[in-house]
């Protein structure tokens, strides 16, 4: 599975846009990008995910680079129950058998 | 509602002793999974189970062992516990196997004394 960099944190103000970076410079063809989030002493809590498109959903939206060596997680009004730890996962589909490795994600702040 | 249940949430133990963690999902999915996460917040898989078989097993001692009694429960049995078993444990599903699309419960902190 390809190697993920994110920044360690990362700060918001509360309403405003949350753009949080990953990249994976050395991703492959048939590997996706997932978005998981930690909010402190929760589970971790799916996303997004994408291959290639932008995506978007209720959450989200994530936004893939044409060369897939970066990609960009965007919280478009962030709240304060944004504030947890994200997680930017690149693996193959149904690959490695479900098997999600966490890297250390950023965290993010959202500040009133 | 809770759609991944785990019970209970904080264990607190003497090393030696034996535990079980429950864990229940409504959800209709086909795969659950066991998560460690360490005091350095590290998330490390450990189990998952397809419909009553066991697809993952990762270098995990056998004092760990998963047991599902039915699709819809994935409990974690912990023998002879050990200082360094302390962490959180988090149990997960997903609709299909090897998806990565995982639904994850609250978390069971477990504390070995």
């Amino acid at each position: 599975d390809a190697k993920t960099t994110q920044p360690t944190s990362m700060d918001c103000a509360e309403g405003r846009a949350a753009n949080l970076p990953c990249n994976h410079s050395t991703i492959s063809g048939n590997e996706y990008v997932y978005w998981y989030r930690q909010i402190h002493s929760q589970g971790p809590q799916y996303i997004i995910h994408g291959l290639k498109n932008n995506e978007t959903n209720e959450m989200a939206s994530l936004i893939i680079t044409e060369d897939r060596k970066s990609s960009t997680l965007i919280l478009p009004h962030a709240t304060l129950r944004d504030t947890a730890v994200y997680y930017c996962i690149v693996t193959v589909y149904g690959g490695s058998q479900g098997n999600l490795i966490f890297g250390k994600g950023t965290k993010l702040s959202v500040k009133p | 509602d809770t759609a991944v249940s785990q019970t209970p949430k904080y264990l607190v133990t003497q090393m030696g002793n034996d535990k079980s963690i429950k864990c229940e999902q409504n959800l209709g999915h086909d795969t659950m999974y066991w998560y460690k996460q360490d005091s350095k917040k590290f998330l490390k898989i450990m189990f998952s189970y397809n419909n009553k078989e066991l697809i993952i097993n990762e270098t995990v001692p056998n004092r760990f062992s998963p047991k599902s009694p039915d699709k819809a429960h994935l409990n974690l049995h912990i023998n002879s516990l050990e200082l360094g078993d302390s962490a959180v444990y988090f149990c997960a599903s997903s609709l299909l196997p090897n998806s990565y699309e995982q639904y994850f419960g609250p978390g069971t902190r477990l504390t070995v004394t």
